[in-house]
């Protein structure tokens, strides 16, 4: 299986503060990455696709980039609602799909 | 409106087995792929394979394969998948997502079940 390695595992930011996690793929996976935002209780949410592309209805302040191996998701501004869990998962390999560790981001 | 509801929390004994169902509603079922995914308490997100509603096609995780069986009625816009031989390891909440978006991007998830595995 493809291995997704996710850095930091967690963060503190202000509301107001630019945030960027990173997501390493253990070969190559083109674009096949895709990014998603998890509450406390909830199920998670597609924030960002095929490395870039922003999932209807998801804020502008959310992007995403990178190719090959490396990966990031941008915040711009972080908001109070963006306090949550942020996993990526590539969906190159068509028979085994997965998920980096997750990274928490939390109120400083 | 799209959404996708899940059947309720199950307590199940190590070594029995528990089935998971997952209707749709909003889309036409068969026009989507539809995966499963788990979260054990505290932890990340695995994936553990999906099931063409179309035909009944699966794909299973390497790690579930001889445990795991995704099946669907189409009649009745739900899928379900069922796992065997349970152990306290596999106590999560177990998810269904419609691929969508992109390829192999889930873009609708149900609600989660939560199954607990214990003597």
């Amino acid at each position: 299986d493809i291995q997704m390695t996710q850095s930091p595992s967690s963060l503190s930011a202000s509301v107001g503060d630019r945030v960027t996690i990173t997501c390493r793929a253990s070969q190559s996976i083109s674009s096949y990455l895709n990014w998603y935002q998890q509450k406390p209780g909830k199920a998670p949410k597609l924030l960002i696709y095929t490395a870039s592309s922003l999932q209807s209805g998801v804020p502008s302040r959310f992007s995403g980039s990178g190719s090959g191996t490396d990966f990031t998701l941008t915040i711009s501004s972080l908001q109070p609602e963006d306090f949550a869990t942020y996993y990526c998962q590539q969906s190159y390999s068509t028979l085994g799909l997965t998920f980096g560790g997750g990274t928490k981001v939390e109120i400083k | 409106q799209v959404q996708l509801v899940q059947s309720g929390a199950e307590v199940k004994k190590p070594g029995a087995s528990v089935k998971v169902s997952c209707k749709a509603s909003g889309y036409t079922v068969t026009g989507y792929y539809m995966h499963w995914v788990r979260q054990a308490p505290g932890q990340g997100l695995e994936w553990m394979g999906w099931i063409n509603p179309n035909n009944g096609g699966t794909n299973y995780a390497q790690k579930f394969q001889d445990r795991v069986t995704m099946t669907r009625d189409t009649s009745i816009s739900t899928a379900y998948m069922e796992l065997s031989r349970l152990k306290s390891d596999d106590t999560a909440v177990y998810y269904c997502a419609r691929e969508s978006a992109g390829p192999r991007a889930f873009d609708i998830w149900g609600q989660g079940t939560m199954v607990t595995v214990s003597s």
